[in-house]
């Protein structure tokens, strides 16, 4: 089945700085890549995602890329500040699949004032 | 306001002794889920619904049962936890069966077992 590994497992930036979190899947037909934020004591929400006709996207400061050849998508956050912390997870949509969803392991991002 | 609402936040129980996690949604969605989150594993599905008394199994459905009787609740229920059941838990609703249909998320219920 689908699997999905993302990278890194923490993240520290300055305030200001750029952040970048990777994930790679698995399933080659996989088609849909949403990303999702969790903040201290809530459940993640949705901020982004793309799909596989697709090989960038952009919201405000934050970007999504895909490359279907490598299998790997990113997420892109320019001019970090402190409310950026949070954790990320990235997620992938196996073809077929009724709204399933399989998530990375998380990658907690840490934005320093 | 719209939103999934989980009850409860937080729960101690022991072996054996059954509970319920309660999950409603207000927003008169097709689908919800259910997920835990483990550290070093991220979320993974427990069960999901695509309507009114239509359930299947997600990833790790072992000693969880779940019941659809209305569209906006959705329970879960351990009939005699274990220690390896301690996590935290996730309800999600999505307006249709799409996997493009943005999940929204309960806060969570952060279950220990002893």
């Amino acid at each position: 089945g689908e699997n999905v590994e993302q990278h890194p497992s923490t993240l520290s930036v300055q305030e200001g700085d750029s952040a970048v979190i990777k994930c790679t899947y698995s399933d080659s037909a996989s088609n849909y890549f949403p990303w999702y934020k969790q903040e201290l004591g809530k459940g993640p929400q949705l901020i982004i995602d793309i799909r596989s006709n697709v090989g960038e996207k952009k919201d405000q400061r934050i970007a999504v890329t895909l490359n279907k050849t490598a299998k790997h998508f990113s997420l892109h956050i320019t001019e970090t500040q402190p409310e950026d912390s949070a954790v990320y997870f990235c997620a992938s949509s196996p073809v077929g699949a009724t709204n399933k969803l399989i998530f990375g392991t998380g990658t907690l991002l840490a934005v320093q004032p | 306001e719209a939103q999934v609402t989980q009850n409860p936040r937080y729960l101690i129980t022991v072996t054996g002794k059954k509970l319920t996690v309660t999950c409603s949604q207000n927003m008169n969605h097709e689908y919800m889920s259910w997920y835990r989150q483990d550290p070093g594993l991220g979320l993974r599905q427990i069960y999901y619904s695509m309507n009114v008394e239509v359930t299947d199994k997600g990833d790790v459905p072992e000693g969880y049962k779940v019941s659809r009787k209305e569209k906006r609740n959705f329970p879960l229920i351990l009939e005699s936890p274990s220690p390896n059941q301690t996590s935290l838990y996730f309800c999600a609703s999505s307006q249709t069966v799409e996997v493009s249909s943005p999940l929204h998320f309960g806060n969570g219920t952060r279950l220990t077992v002893t």
